[in-house]
């Protein structure tokens, strides 16, 4: 029980363009679902943590107009990277929480999208 | 400084042979994880402990709050056990959720 996928797993973008990223808990309701950024030979920095039906709170640095954030419903939350430029080709990794388990740590992971802007 | 500190940074094991990863963290955290990164990308949640010690199949974690310390043994390694191990924790606040991440070691293990 308890997976999360992400779709794409993989995508190629011309620079300036758009690109949207989808998580999804496909047997639990995931009340909270955290979105990671992971450059190649680092460790996953969190970006922000989004709960449904509010607006997502972003860590410091992360610019919220350039990586928009929907969590729509208990099963999907959306990230957009927005005019994405070479800079942003990264992993992106999201992971999902169930209710009160958020707060005790517990989450469950996506297998990740690889970004790569050209 | 980090808040989560690693060792070691690399680790090559001959199959069979005993690892332990250790984890050192310097704040309070109510939950402390370890994960599991394929060369693919894709992260695997291996434990998520709070207190004492969980085991399942060869993986053992270990965990001393007071020391603010944990460790990962694998048993028996097999090479399909190389990846990277990363430790990560959750730290005690009420005011949102600050996670932090070990950069990881990365194992290998030589059949």
């Amino acid at each position: 029980g308890a997976v999360v996928s992400q779709h794409p797993s993989w995508v190629i973008c011309k620079s300036g363009t758009s690109v949207k990223i989808e998580c999804r808990s496909l047997d639990f309701q995931a009340t909270t679902m955290f979105w990671y950024r992971q450059f190649p030979k680092q460790s996953l920095m969190l970006m922000a943590t989004s709960n449904e039906g509010s607006k997502a709170t972003y860590e410091q640095g992360v610019e919220k107009d350039k990586f928009l954030i929907n969590h729509a419903s208990l099963t999907l939350s959306t990230l957009t990277v927005t005019s994405a430029h070479p800079e942003d080709s990264s992993f992106y990794i999201c992971s999902a929480s169930i209710g009160l388990a958020a707060f005790r740590g517990e989450q469950y992971f996506g297998p990740g999208t690889r970004l790569t802007v050209t | 400084k980090n808040e989560v500190e690693q060792s070691p940074q690399n680790l090559t094991a001959q199959e069979g042979e005993f690892i332990t990863i250790n984890c050192s963290y310097s704040v309070g955290i109510s939950a402390l994880h370890w994960l599991q990164q394929h060369p693919g990308g894709g992260i695997v949640s291996l434990f998520m402990l709070s207190s004492g010690k969980k085991k399942h199949g060869r993986l053992i974690a270990t965990i001393n709050i007071q020391e603010k310390h944990s460790s990962l043994h694998i048993t028996a390694s097999h090479p399909r056990d190389s990846a990277v191990y990363i430790c990560a924790v959750r730290s005690k606040s009420n005011t949102g959720n600050q996670f932090y991440f070990g950069t990881g070691t990365s194992l290998t293990v030589i059949p």
